[in-house]
């Protein structure tokens, strides 16, 4: 089955840190980029970086101030967001999605920063 | 960064009618603007890519144009599963966006 799954989300203190997974299935993971797409509650998506199918090219949404980290391991079907310096406003479901399009979507992993 | 605005917030039609929702891009996309819908506990799906192109298993209801700058959903027919959220995004840029999203419900 052709599928994308986060996990890694959790509830944690203002200030904290965590690193979101995301897995590939059922497809050519390292022919498509992989994007990480936040969505607070109640408010619409939000892009928030993306790592190209080799990884040589990251980009992240210029909000972030250099605090997530998008990362790719190949020989896992894996992408990772490392988020340091954590703040109430990064909370939300998080999701990860396939290519320029975003055609494949995870079921998102819930992040909650609050003390 | 190319700001989406996406009109009207709210569309209240009944089962059956027709809705036109639109997305207007900050400066030209080309045609680089894809469409999803998203209901309550669920991720958003791909509607429609490159502006006119529906996404596999998506219905001949629904149909993108547009090009440049003015964007446009249109859903000929609307069934009760239709009733969501429709939120435009432009992958023109390396920096992508989203439009605030358009609430379709039901009259």
């Amino acid at each position: 089955e052709v599928q994308l799954v986060e996990s890694g989300g959790d509830l944690v203190q203002p200030g904290g840190s965590l690193r979101l997974s995301c897995v590939g299935s059922g497809f050519t993971f390292t022919s498509y980029s992989i994007n990480w797409i936040r969505q607070a509650p109640g408010k619409g998506p939000e892009w928030v970086a993306s790592i190209s199918g080799s990884g040589d090219f990251i980009y992240y949404t210029g909000s972030l101030k250099g605090r997530f980290t998008i990362s790719r391991d190949s020989t896992k079907n894996s992408v990772y967001l490392q988020m340091n310096s954590l703040r109430a406003e990064d909370t939300g479901v998080y999701y990860c999605a396939r290519g320029g399009q975003f055609d494949l979507w995870g079921q998102g992993t819930l992040v909650t920063v609050s003390s | 960064e190319i700001v989406l605005t996406q009109s009207p917030g709210t569309l209240s039609l009944s089962p059956g009618e027709g809705a036109t929702l639109s997305c207007r891009a900050s400066q030209s996309i080309s045609t680089s603007l894809a469409w999803y819908q998203q209901t309550p506990g669920q991720a958003p799906r791909l509607l429609i890519f490159g502006a006119t192109n529906r996404a596999t298993g998506i219905p001949d209801r629904f149909s993108g144009s547009g090009s440049g700058t003015d964007f446009t959903l249109t859903i000929s027919r609307l069934e009760p599963e239709d009733f969501a959220v429709y939120y435009c995004h432009q992958y023109g840029s390396p920096l992508r966006t989203f439009g605030q999203g358009t609430k379709v419900e039901i009259k």
